[in-house]
Protein backbone atom coordinates (compact mmCIF):
# COMPACT_ATOMS: atom_id res chain seq x y z
CA UNK A 1 0.00 0.00 0.00
CA UNK A 2 1.15 3.47 -0.82
CA UNK A 3 1.86 5.41 2.61
CA UNK A 4 2.45 9.39 2.79
CA UNK A 5 3.19 10.53 5.64
CA UNK A 6 2.98 14.00 6.99
CA UNK A 7 5.05 14.66 9.87
CA UNK A 8 2.55 16.55 12.10
CA UNK A 9 -1.69 16.51 12.62
CA UNK A 10 -1.99 19.49 14.56
CA UNK A 11 0.40 22.57 14.86
CA UNK A 12 -0.26 25.82 16.20
CA UNK A 13 1.96 28.72 15.15
CA UNK A 14 2.18 32.57 15.90
CA UNK A 15 2.26 34.82 13.43
CA UNK A 16 5.79 35.62 11.99
CA UNK A 17 6.81 32.60 12.55
CA UNK A 18 8.76 30.02 9.98
CA UNK A 19 7.12 26.94 9.46
CA UNK A 20 8.04 23.89 7.94
CA UNK A 21 5.54 21.22 7.30
CA UNK A 22 7.32 17.48 5.79
CA UNK A 23 6.18 15.11 4.06
CA UNK A 24 7.18 11.60 2.90
CA UNK A 25 6.08 8.84 0.16
CA UNK A 26 7.23 5.45 0.05
CA UNK A 27 6.04 4.49 -3.34
CA UNK A 28 8.89 5.93 -5.64
CA UNK A 29 6.60 8.62 -6.68
CA UNK A 30 7.59 10.99 -8.99
CA UNK A 31 4.41 13.32 -8.63
CA UNK A 32 4.19 15.42 -5.34
CA UNK A 33 1.71 18.09 -4.49
CA UNK A 34 0.83 20.42 -1.64
CA UNK A 35 -2.59 21.55 -1.10
CA UNK A 36 -4.74 23.53 1.08
CA UNK A 37 -8.51 22.66 2.01
CA UNK A 38 -10.78 25.25 3.41
CA UNK A 39 -14.59 24.76 3.98
CA UNK A 40 -16.80 26.23 0.81
CA UNK A 41 -13.03 26.52 -1.23
CA UNK A 42 -12.30 22.74 -1.89
CA UNK A 43 -8.63 21.64 -2.63
CA UNK A 44 -6.77 24.35 -4.00
CA UNK A 45 -3.26 23.96 -5.10
CA UNK A 46 -0.15 25.25 -3.61
CA UNK A 47 3.20 23.52 -5.33
CA UNK A 48 3.70 20.65 -6.98
CA UNK A 49 6.61 18.84 -7.82
CA UNK A 50 7.56 16.48 -10.72
CA UNK A 51 11.36 15.50 -10.19
CA UNK A 52 13.83 15.72 -7.61
CA UNK A 53 14.59 19.67 -7.14
CA UNK A 54 12.05 20.37 -9.79
CA UNK A 55 8.87 22.67 -9.11
CA UNK A 56 5.53 24.66 -10.19
CA UNK A 57 4.05 26.77 -8.76
CA UNK A 58 0.62 26.03 -8.05
CA UNK A 59 -3.56 28.32 -7.81
CA UNK A 60 -2.36 29.85 -4.95
CA UNK A 61 1.66 30.30 -4.35
CA UNK A 62 2.15 33.26 -2.70
CA UNK A 63 3.69 33.13 1.09
CA UNK A 64 4.95 29.42 0.34
CA UNK A 65 7.77 27.75 -0.75
CA UNK A 66 8.83 24.34 -1.63
CA UNK A 67 11.45 21.91 -1.05
CA UNK A 68 12.25 18.63 -3.43
CA UNK A 69 15.82 17.28 -2.42
CA UNK A 70 15.05 13.91 -2.51
CA UNK A 71 12.35 11.58 -4.19
CA UNK A 72 10.60 10.44 -1.41
CA UNK A 73 10.37 14.09 0.57
CA UNK A 74 8.34 17.25 -0.20
CA UNK A 75 8.37 20.15 2.58
CA UNK A 76 5.99 23.19 2.39
CA UNK A 77 8.14 26.31 4.03
CA UNK A 78 5.50 29.61 5.24
CA UNK A 79 7.98 32.08 5.37
CA UNK A 80 6.30 34.29 7.72
CA UNK A 81 3.06 32.34 9.09
CA UNK A 82 -0.21 34.87 8.98
CA UNK A 83 -3.50 34.18 10.17
CA UNK A 84 -4.80 33.82 6.46
CA UNK A 85 -2.64 30.55 6.54
CA UNK A 86 -4.95 28.93 8.97
CA UNK A 87 -6.10 25.97 6.92
CA UNK A 88 -5.94 22.30 6.76
CA UNK A 89 -2.64 21.81 4.78
CA UNK A 90 -2.77 18.10 2.48
CA UNK A 91 0.17 16.38 0.77
CA UNK A 92 -0.44 14.05 -2.11
CA UNK A 93 1.67 12.16 -4.81
CA UNK A 94 1.13 10.28 -7.37
CA UNK A 95 2.69 7.94 -10.03
CA UNK A 96 3.41 9.97 -13.06
CA UNK A 97 4.95 7.90 -15.54
CA UNK A 98 5.19 4.95 -13.90
CA UNK A 99 1.95 2.03 -13.48
CA UNK A 100 -1.28 1.28 -15.57
CA UNK A 101 -2.43 4.12 -17.99
CA UNK A 102 -5.47 5.01 -15.80
CA UNK A 103 -3.68 4.76 -11.83
CA UNK A 104 -1.40 7.25 -13.03
CA UNK A 105 -4.03 9.98 -12.56
CA UNK A 106 -4.23 8.22 -8.77
CA UNK A 107 -3.42 10.64 -5.96
CA UNK A 108 -2.39 9.00 -2.77
CA UNK A 109 -2.71 11.67 0.04
CA UNK A 110 -1.46 12.06 4.05
CA UNK A 111 -3.73 12.52 6.76
CA UNK A 112 -2.83 16.37 6.56
CA UNK A 113 -1.80 19.19 8.90
CA UNK A 114 -3.98 21.42 10.58
CA UNK A 115 -2.57 24.59 11.06
CA UNK A 116 -3.61 27.31 13.28
CA UNK A 117 -1.69 30.33 13.12
CA UNK A 118 -2.20 32.85 16.00
CA UNK B 1 -12.65 17.53 -17.53
CA UNK B 2 -16.42 16.26 -17.71
CA UNK B 3 -18.75 17.72 -15.10
CA UNK B 4 -20.54 15.38 -12.36
CA UNK B 5 -23.22 15.82 -10.54
CA UNK B 6 -23.70 13.62 -7.42
CA UNK B 7 -26.65 14.11 -4.65
CA UNK B 8 -25.90 15.99 -2.09
CA UNK B 9 -26.58 13.63 0.62
CA UNK B 10 -27.73 9.77 0.98
CA UNK B 11 -28.12 8.31 4.12
CA UNK B 12 -27.76 4.16 4.54
CA UNK B 13 -28.22 1.98 7.28
CA UNK B 14 -24.90 -0.12 8.93
CA UNK B 15 -24.27 -3.54 7.23
CA UNK B 16 -26.52 -2.83 3.89
CA UNK B 17 -25.17 -2.02 0.58
CA UNK B 18 -25.00 2.11 -0.41
CA UNK B 19 -25.02 2.55 -4.21
CA UNK B 20 -23.54 6.35 -4.48
CA UNK B 21 -24.54 7.49 -8.29
CA UNK B 22 -22.86 10.08 -10.40
CA UNK B 23 -23.87 11.34 -13.43
CA UNK B 24 -20.76 12.19 -16.44
CA UNK B 25 -23.13 12.64 -19.26
CA UNK B 26 -20.53 15.01 -21.18
CA UNK B 27 -17.80 12.36 -20.74
CA UNK B 28 -15.20 11.77 -23.69
CA UNK B 29 -13.94 8.67 -25.00
CA UNK B 30 -10.71 8.89 -23.06
CA UNK B 31 -11.81 9.92 -19.67
CA UNK B 32 -11.76 7.79 -16.37
CA UNK B 33 -13.89 7.91 -13.73
CA UNK B 34 -12.85 8.50 -10.10
CA UNK B 35 -13.89 8.45 -6.21
CA UNK B 36 -12.18 9.50 -3.53
CA UNK B 37 -13.97 9.75 -0.06
CA UNK B 38 -12.98 12.09 2.63
CA UNK B 39 -13.93 11.28 6.24
CA UNK B 40 -13.87 14.26 8.43
CA UNK B 41 -11.06 16.03 9.46
CA UNK B 42 -8.79 12.77 7.25
CA UNK B 43 -7.07 13.46 4.02
CA UNK B 44 -9.05 12.25 0.77
CA UNK B 45 -8.25 8.42 0.23
CA UNK B 46 -8.60 6.87 -3.45
CA UNK B 47 -11.28 3.86 -3.73
CA UNK B 48 -11.65 3.10 -7.30
CA UNK B 49 -10.99 4.25 -10.97
CA UNK B 50 -12.26 2.65 -14.21
CA UNK B 51 -12.68 3.35 -18.38
CA UNK B 52 -15.60 1.17 -19.09
CA UNK B 53 -15.48 -2.09 -17.50
CA UNK B 54 -17.07 -2.88 -14.38
CA UNK B 55 -14.22 -2.84 -11.60
CA UNK B 56 -13.80 -4.06 -8.28
CA UNK B 57 -11.25 -4.22 -5.17
CA UNK B 58 -11.37 -4.60 -1.48
CA UNK B 59 -12.89 -0.91 -1.19
CA UNK B 60 -15.77 -1.23 -3.22
CA UNK B 61 -17.19 -2.12 -6.40
CA UNK B 62 -17.70 0.65 -9.52
CA UNK B 63 -20.45 -0.12 -12.22
CA UNK B 64 -20.12 1.99 -15.26
CA UNK B 65 -22.84 2.47 -17.59
CA UNK B 66 -22.80 1.22 -20.94
CA UNK B 67 -23.24 4.52 -22.61
CA UNK B 68 -20.93 5.86 -20.14
CA UNK B 69 -22.67 8.40 -18.73
CA UNK B 70 -23.38 7.47 -15.19
CA UNK B 71 -21.80 5.62 -12.69
CA UNK B 72 -22.08 3.94 -9.30
CA UNK B 73 -19.75 3.28 -6.77
CA UNK B 74 -21.29 0.45 -4.74
CA UNK B 75 -20.56 -0.23 -0.62
CA UNK B 76 -21.26 -3.85 -0.52
CA UNK B 77 -21.60 -3.57 3.63
CA UNK B 78 -21.83 -0.33 5.02
CA UNK B 79 -20.48 0.19 8.13
CA UNK B 80 -19.85 3.25 10.58
CA UNK B 81 -16.53 3.87 9.26
CA UNK B 82 -17.96 4.64 5.76
CA UNK B 83 -19.41 7.82 6.77
CA UNK B 84 -17.75 10.54 4.64
CA UNK B 85 -17.72 12.69 1.95
CA UNK B 86 -17.64 10.93 -1.47
CA UNK B 87 -16.11 12.14 -4.76
CA UNK B 88 -16.62 11.32 -7.91
CA UNK B 89 -14.23 12.68 -10.78
CA UNK B 90 -13.85 12.53 -14.62
CA UNK B 91 -10.78 13.14 -16.38
CA UNK B 92 -8.03 12.39 -18.63
CA UNK B 93 -4.81 10.72 -17.57
CA UNK B 94 -2.25 13.07 -17.05
CA UNK B 95 0.56 11.11 -17.10
CA UNK B 96 4.04 12.75 -16.62
CA UNK B 97 5.13 15.81 -14.68
CA UNK B 98 2.44 18.43 -15.11
CA UNK B 99 0.73 20.15 -12.36
CA UNK B 100 -2.59 19.53 -14.53
CA UNK B 101 -2.76 16.09 -12.74
CA UNK B 102 -4.14 18.61 -9.85
CA UNK B 103 -7.02 17.42 -8.18
CA UNK B 104 -10.18 19.18 -7.75
CA UNK B 105 -13.31 18.34 -5.93
CA UNK B 106 -16.78 19.12 -6.34
CA UNK B 107 -19.51 18.89 -3.86
CA UNK B 108 -19.35 15.28 -3.49
CA UNK B 109 -22.27 13.07 -1.65
CA UNK B 110 -22.14 12.97 1.97
CA UNK B 111 -23.14 9.39 3.14
CA UNK B 112 -24.41 8.79 6.52
CA UNK B 113 -23.90 5.52 7.52
CA UNK B 114 -26.18 4.83 10.95
CA UNK B 115 -26.68 2.09 13.11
Amino acid sequence: DVKVTQSSRYLVKRTGEKVFLECVQDMDHENMFWYRQDPGLGLRLIYFSYDVKMKEKGDIPEGYSVSREKKERFSLILESASTNQTSMYLCASRPGTSGPWGAKNIQYFGAGTRLSVL
Amino acid sequence: DAKTTQPPSMDCAEGRAANLPCNHSTISGNEYVYWYRQIHSQGPQYIIHGLKNNETNEMASLIITEDRKSSTLILPHATLRDTAVYYCIVRVVQAGGTSYGKLTFGQGTILTVHP
